[in-house]
């Protein structure tokens, strides 16, 4: 069974870092290209940033680029979005998802609240 | 600009036949794209990937009340025979070249 669990959010104040996680299993991860979307409350789906199989090819949403950087330890099964320079409207759910092109598995969401 | 576009809102009767559409920017009519379902307090749940020329690919346990459609730009997913936890929104995704995605706006469906 496929699972994706992130882990890592919490609340940050404007201008602070955050790191997130996505642990995969159930699935050969190195075979998937994976991508980190959002859900601000209330608000629809914002794909944030994707990533290949094995790292050396990126991409990033405009209202990302230059703060956030997506990786991944294929030898951990494990996805990362490292994000700065926060700002209140990255204030949301932040699921990882399979693929970097259409997104099949899905995990539940950690939840990142930029606030003072 | 790589742009969906879906309509805020539908409705349709319990038992009764649905379409929602996706429209693809101008430029893009011949770009593939995924379907994804999200009901209340939920996470988003992959439904199909759908090509230009109709042909498509469901996700694992998907039923075969779910299907989509193809035309010019327009992507469609037809659900059948509504049931009530189809209440959900709908989006649509895509993709450009290199690793770029997109969401449209999504599609909030009441089952009446």
């Amino acid at each position: 069974e496929v699972q994706l669990v992130e882990s890592g959010g919490g609340v940050v104040r404007p201008g602070g870092s955050l790191r997130l996680s996505c642990a995969a299993s159930g699935f050969t991860f190195d075979d998937y290209g994976m991508s980190w979307v959002r859900q601000a409350p209330g608000k629809g789906l914002e794909w944030v940033s994707g990533i290949n199989w094995n790292g050396g090819s990126t991409g990033y949403a405009d209202s990302v680029k230059g703060r956030f950087t997506i990786s991944r330890d294929n030898a951990k099964n494990s996805l990362y979005l490292q994000m700065n320079s926060l700002r209140a409207e990255d204030t949301a759910l932040y699921h990882c998802a399979r693929g970097a092109t259409a997104c099949d598995y899905w995990g539940q969401g950690t939840l990142v609240t930029v606030s003072s | 600009q790589l742009v969906l576009t879906q309509s805020p809102s539908a409705s349709a009767s319990l038992g009764a036949s649905v379409k929602l559409t996706c429209t693809l920017s101008s430029g893009h009519s011949s770009y593939a794209i995924a379907w994804h379902q999200q009901q209340p307090e939920k996470g988003p749940r992959y439904l199909m990937k759908l090509n230009s020329d109709g042909s498509h690919s469901k996700g694992d346990g998907i039923p075969d009340r779910f299907s989509g459609s193809s035309s010019g730009a327009e992507r469609y997913l037809t659900i059948s025979s509504l049931q009530s936890e189809d209440e959900a929104d709908y989006y649509c995704q895509t993709w450009g070249t290199g690793i770029q995605g997109v969401f449209g706006g999504g599609t909030k469906l009441t089952v009446l």
